[in-house]
């Protein structure tokens, strides 16, 4: 089962900041929080992912509480082509160093001319 | 650098049939994971393959298998076509697993009718 929760759809409108939050109360100390996008039955794209501490690159910042229980992905200028269905997922590492994605129903974005 | 590569792009099989798909990842990674799509359950894993070894296996049937060859090519296999696996599949390659981003291919759309 996914071990986040994500609102299931969210609006904003073009050029203003979007603000995408996700829970994860239940994640352990060495497990990261991965952000993914798929864009119309395309193969999900990877955004950013982070530990602890906040993290920024070209696409989006992300933002971890202190607790961990919960971070949220900024978008800083929504586009149009920014619609799509953004996926907070919480990788787990199994032993060996195997490890697999476990999607959640992730938050449909859509952004409004 | 070239992404990760998914054939055939579309595919319609016939109830009772078997398919093989195939990815080939990013130059240099060595760990492929495959994920089925649906819109009922979602995007869920299937297994992954690190040095032409399962190291990791979803909750499927023993119809679904999967191969990794010497240059970390995957091809993964699904006998006796149920209607029920008509969904997107995708495929992931990462530097090893674990603690390493994976990249998603585009996918390949299978109909089963």
């Amino acid at each position: 089962d996914a071990k986040t929760t994500q609102p299931t759809s969210m609006d904003c409108a073009e050029g203003r900041a979007a603000n995408l939050p996700c829970n994860h109360s239940t994640i352990s100390g060495n497990e990261y929080v991965y952000w993914y996008r798929q864009i119309h039955s395309q193969g999900p794209q990877y955004i950013i992912h982070g530990l602890k501490n906040n993290e920024t690159n070209e696409m989006a910042s992300l933002i971890i509480t202190e607790d961990r229980k919960s971070s949220t992905l900024i978008l800083p200028h929504a586009t149009l082509r920014d619609t799509a269905v953004y996926y907070c997922i919480v990788r787990v590492a199994n032993q060996g160093g195997s490890e697999k994605l476990v999607f959640g129903k992730g938050t449909k974005l859509t952004v409004n001319p | 650098k070239a992404g990760v590569t998914q054939t055939p792009r579309y595919l319609i099989k016939t109830r009772g049939q078997q398919v093989t798909l195939s990815c080939s990842p990013i130059s240099g990674h060595r760990s492929v994971s495959w994920y089925q799509q649906t819109p009922g359950q979602g995007l869920q894993f299937l297994f992954e393959y690190f040095s032409e070894t399962q190291r990791n296996k979803g909750n499927f049937p023993g119809r679904f298998s999967g191969r990794q060859f010497s240059n970390s090519r995957s091809e993964m296999n699904v006998s006796t076509l149920e209607l029920g696996d008509s969904a997107l599949y995708l495929c992931a390659s990462s530097l090893q697993g674990a603690y390493t981003e994976a990249f998603f291919g585009q996918g390949t759309r299978l109909t089963v009718v």
